[in-house]
């Protein structure tokens, strides 16, 4: 099993650029989840989907928007890439109250 | 507003060393502590607790929750190189989405 997929590994963009992080996974699960992680922040909840056809926003949800396209896919959209949405992405699934099954991360810089 | 903090926020110590790492937390309807290592790229799990008092082992490392003092403790004894990474705390909650909030994590450096 590959467990949790995301892409691209590595981007650069410049500010207002748009990109889209893609993420599945092959467990089954039914949540699914989009991190951010900076430098003494720890992990950031930017937003979340608790079943197929629904999202909610996290705690950092600005400048973001997400798609949960069917159980497996769950994709997060920089619609004007900011300088300060430079950071490490990590999607993560997770079924029920078990533990979170993280990505391999997306590393993000804008310019 | 709920929260989870880690302390310290960096160590360095020798191999052969036993650190304890802290994690504590405030948070509305507790369900569960988890511990995830994290080297390089994502978090791996180490484990999960739901009981008070109840230690939970693997190997050198183990950790412990108190619910009534809210925190828990991560121990490593004889630690080896491989051992440097972010340590994280997160906490579950019994919310109507399955939500956990992180600390900002202990860095440990393992010197040989």
């Amino acid at each position: 099993n590959a467990g949790v997929t995301q892409t691209p590994k590595f981007q650069v963009l410049k500010t207002g650029q748009s990109m889209t992080l893609q993420c599945a996974q092959d467990m089954n699960h039914n949540s699914m989840y989009w991190y951010r992680q900076d430098p003494g922040m720890g992990l950031r909840l930017i937003y979340y989907s608790a079943s197929e056809g629904t999202t909610d926003k996290g705690e950092v949800p600005n400048g973001y928007n997400v798609s949960r396209l069917n159980k497996r896919e769950f994709s997060l959209r920089l619609e004007s890439a900011a300088p300060s949405q430079t950071s490490v992405y990590f999607c993560a699934s997770r079924e029920g109250h078990g533990e979170q099954y993280f990505g391999p991360g997306t590393r993000l810089t804008v310019t | 507003e709920d929260k989870v903090v880690q302390s310290p926020l960096s160590l360095v110590v020798h191999e052969g060393d036993t650190v304890t790492l802290n994690c504590s937390y405030e948070v509305t309807n507790f369900r569960s502590l988890l511990w995830y290592k994290q080297e390089k790229k994502a978090p791996t799990f180490l484990f999960m607790l739901t009981s008070s008092g109840i230690e939970k082992k693997s190997g050198r490392l183990s950790s412990i929750l108190d619910k009534k003092e809210l925190f828990s403790i991560l121990n490593i004894t004889a630690t080896q190189t491989g051992d440097s990474a972010i340590y994280l705390c997160a906490v579950s909650m019994n919310t109507g989405f399955q939500k956990l909030v992180f600390g900002t994590g202990t860095r440990l450096l393992v010197s040989p």
